[in-house]
């Protein structure tokens, strides 16, 4: 069945440490994208991807980065978690055309300690 | 800059009953698109319904209707027959050129 996914979905890690949030897409989406939301509140875009070898930072800052070699998979690298990291992390994807809907994962709640 | 404004951070209704969510936008851009998703508890986010700017006729999906003003820059969601599965947040959004923009939400509970 074709979705999006997102691994893991709850992840709870020390300051100092370097982690890797996994997104995979099956639906052969070109564009995917990464928001950060705070506990009911508005999503911040942080990184988006038009497709392979396609990065572009959002509008949120980031200390994160994130890499497109394969279509479907769009994971995002923190090299040294702090506390100030500890949000919800959720990937979508969306269609070619423009505007298209997003289609989002699960997501990730990191809590940094 | 696209910016998206939803005004009721929290709103309850009665099962069974209608609720209006409401949501405006400022943009100087005359094409795009506007989305209602929804966000249950612990669960994935999903597209409630979607409408496209240069439409007229107001996007209906079962029982969300939308409510768009273009002129007046606003884009309501209204759920009739409400029922317990719809508690979740509600984001409205703004798509235009590859860009999506989203309010802040509101927390809608259902009641029995």
């Amino acid at each position: 069945e074709a979705d999006i996914y997102q691994t893991p979905r709850y992840l709870v890690i020390g300051t100092g440490k370097k982690i890797t949030l996994e997104c995979s897409q099956t639906m052969g989406h070109d564009k995917m994208y990464w928001y950060q939301q705070d506990p009911g509140m508005e999503l911040h875009l942080i990184h988006y991807s038009y497709g392979v070898n396609s990065t572009e930072k959002g509008d949120l800052s980031s200390e994160s980065t994130v890499s497109r070699i394969r279509t479907e998979h769009f994971p995002l690298t923190l090299e040294s978690a702090r506390p100030s990291h500890t949000s919800q992390y959720l990937c979508a994807s969306s269609d070619p055309g423009a505007n298209e809907k997003l289609f989002f994962g699960s997501g990730t709640q990191l809590s940094v300690l | 800059a696209q910016t998206v404004t939803q005004s009721q951070p929290e709103m309850s209704v009665q099962e069974a009953e209608t609720v209006t969510l409401s949501c405006t936008y400022d943009t100087s851009e005359n094409n795009y698109y506007l989305f209602w998703y929804k966000q249950p508890p612990s669960r994935q986010m999903i597209l409630v319904i979607r409408q496209e700017a240069y439409k007229q006729q107001n996007a209906t999906e079962n029982r969300f209707s939308v409510n768009f003003q273009k002129a007046a820059k606003s884009f309501s969601l209204k759920i009739s027959d409400s029922q317990l599965g719809d508690t979740a947040m509600y984001f409205c959004a703004f798509g235009w050129n590859n860009d999506m923009r989203f309010g802040a939400g509101t927390r809608l509970t259902v009641k029995p």
